[in-house]
């Protein structure tokens, strides 16, 4: 267990609907980062949070967006749902300064129909 | 996109035998790292190894590094049926400012009892 939780497990929506996914990062971690994992494929970094500003983005539109909490637990939004923003959601928390591993919690699957 | 490709896409194995696994990568590395995915939830950090190192150990598990031609490799020796899982390569990039992972698509290991 690397101490990040993620809520809820699964989530069924429907296309045109917004969701919210939410992170609790490990004790002591100051940066969160979210990553859309589809079906087969790796993990695609969305974007990070540090201090709860974005730092930086990955090649996702503006309605995947999110927000970091003085506790550093974070949420992911996504607006206007697609059929393929169906995956799998991570985030994934670390130390912002001369640490180069991050702890992902279990993650979120969302379907969208 | 994938910063690397994993080599074999899949791999099926017998129970005590050695898995190895595959990875290349594109740019210019600081470190890679390797993880690993039980049944499509969360991604557990296995190793880390520096471009400055060509190999390293942590238990059952061996990896090298040849940053001449790009490449990693993961060795797990004496496999047991709980290895069963998918086995991702990850580079660590800069991106504005945030320190993202870019993965390749992973190798899929099924040990057979």
């Amino acid at each position: 267990e690397t101490g990040v939780t993620q809520s809820p497990t699964h989530l069924i929506k429907t296309r045109g609907q917004q969701v919210t996914l939410r992170c609790s990062s490990q004790s002591g971690h100051n940066t969160v980062s979210w990553y859309q994992q589809a079906l087969g494929q790796g993990p695609q970094f969305i974007f990070q949070y540090y201090r709860e500003e974005e730092n930086g983005r990955g090649n996702f539109p503006p309605r995947f967006s999110g927000l970091q909490f003085p506790n550093y637990s974070s949420e992911l939004n996504v607006n206007a749902l697609e059929l393929d923003d169906s995956a799998l959601y991570l985030c994934a928390s670390s130390l912002r300064t001369g640490s180069y591993e991050q702890y992902f919690g279990p993650g979120t699957r969302l379907t969208v129909t | 996109s994938q910063q690397g490709e994993e080599d074999p896409q899949a791999l099926s194995i017998q129970e005590g035998e050695n898995a190895t696994m595959n990875c290349s990568y594109k740019t210019s590395i600081n470190n890679l790292q390797w993880y690993r995915q039980n049944s499509g939830r969360g991604l557990v950090h296995l190793i880390l190894i520096r471009s400055n190192e060509r190999e390293k150990h942590s238990g059952r598990l061996r990896v090298t590094l040849d940053t001449s031609k790009k490449s990693s490799s993961l060795l797990i020796t004496a496999s047991r049926a709980a290895d069963t899982a998918s086995y991702f390569c990850a580079t660590l990039r800069l991106i504005q400012g945030a320190q993202k992972l870019v993965f390749g698509q992973g190798t899929r290991l099924t040990i057979n009892p």
